[in-house]
């Protein structure tokens, strides 16, 4: 298995645009989970899906963020519209058993300027 | 979920034992113990957890206090590609994680 996979790797925008991080979890795991790391504030979970339905949403900043799992394969993560504060690496990991044991993706690294 | 106390840094000699420890006095009766680490400009990887029994994978033991209140990970022979940011974490099966700030280890050649 190729393990998780997040794209871009890398994303550099302008304020105001809106930015959209893809992540494929791997293969027959149905938990998938957002995460943000900042230097002040460590990693953070963001949302979490089961089965492709959103589970807990609570740590999603404001209304500018949303997710979505259209299916067992695929989510996004958007930023509309983006703000330089929203630079951090942004995580995407899988798992077949919760929050324990959950394999995580190489990071997108969001630059807002 | 229980707080957890690490060190901020350490070091280890290449091919010595890493052992890094972890405080939890709060720790309650069904909570469990997970280690990750995170090498730099990777996402985190998961090591190992247990309940109350000292746990061995081909990564590392574990080894919890009869109390309950500390923990240790033990890499057996440390290599360079062991240098990384390790995280306590302990909470119950199907809560969140709180990473923290872990303790950030320096593998010396």
């Amino acid at each position: 298995d190729a393990g998780v996979i997040q794209s871009p790797r890398h994303e550099v925008t302008e304020m105001g645009q809106e930015v959209t991080l893809r992540c494929k979890p791997i293969s027959g795991h149905d938990y998938l989970f957002w995460y943000r790391q900042t230097m002040m504030r460590g990693l953070e979970l963001l949302i979490y899906f089961n089965n492709n339905v959103p589970i807990d949403d609570s740590g999603m900043p404001e209304d500018r963020f949303s997710a979505k799992m259209p299916n067992a394969s695929f989510s996004t993560l958007k930023i509309q519209p983006s703000e330089p504060r929203d630079s951090a690496v942004y995580f995407c990991a899988s798992s077949s058993r919760g929050h324990e044991t959950q394999y995580f993706g190489p990071g997108t690294r969001l630059l807002v300027l | 979920d229980a707080k957890t106390t690490q060190p901020p840094s350490m070091d280890c000699a290449e091919g010595r034992a890493a052992n890094l420890p972890c405080n939890h006095s709060t720790i309650s009766g069904n909570e469990y113990v997970y280690w990750y680490r995170q090498i730099h400009s990777q996402g985190p990887q998961y090591i190992i957890h247990g309940l109350k029994n000292n746990e061995t994978n081909e990564m590392a033991s574990l080894i919890i206090t009869e109390d309950r209140k500390s923990s240790t990970l033990i890499l057996p022979h440390a290599t360079l590609r062991d240098t990384a940011v390790y995280y306590c974490i302990v909470t119950l099966p199907g809560n969140q994680f709180y990473f923290g700030t872990g303790t950030s280890l320096t593998v010396i050649p």
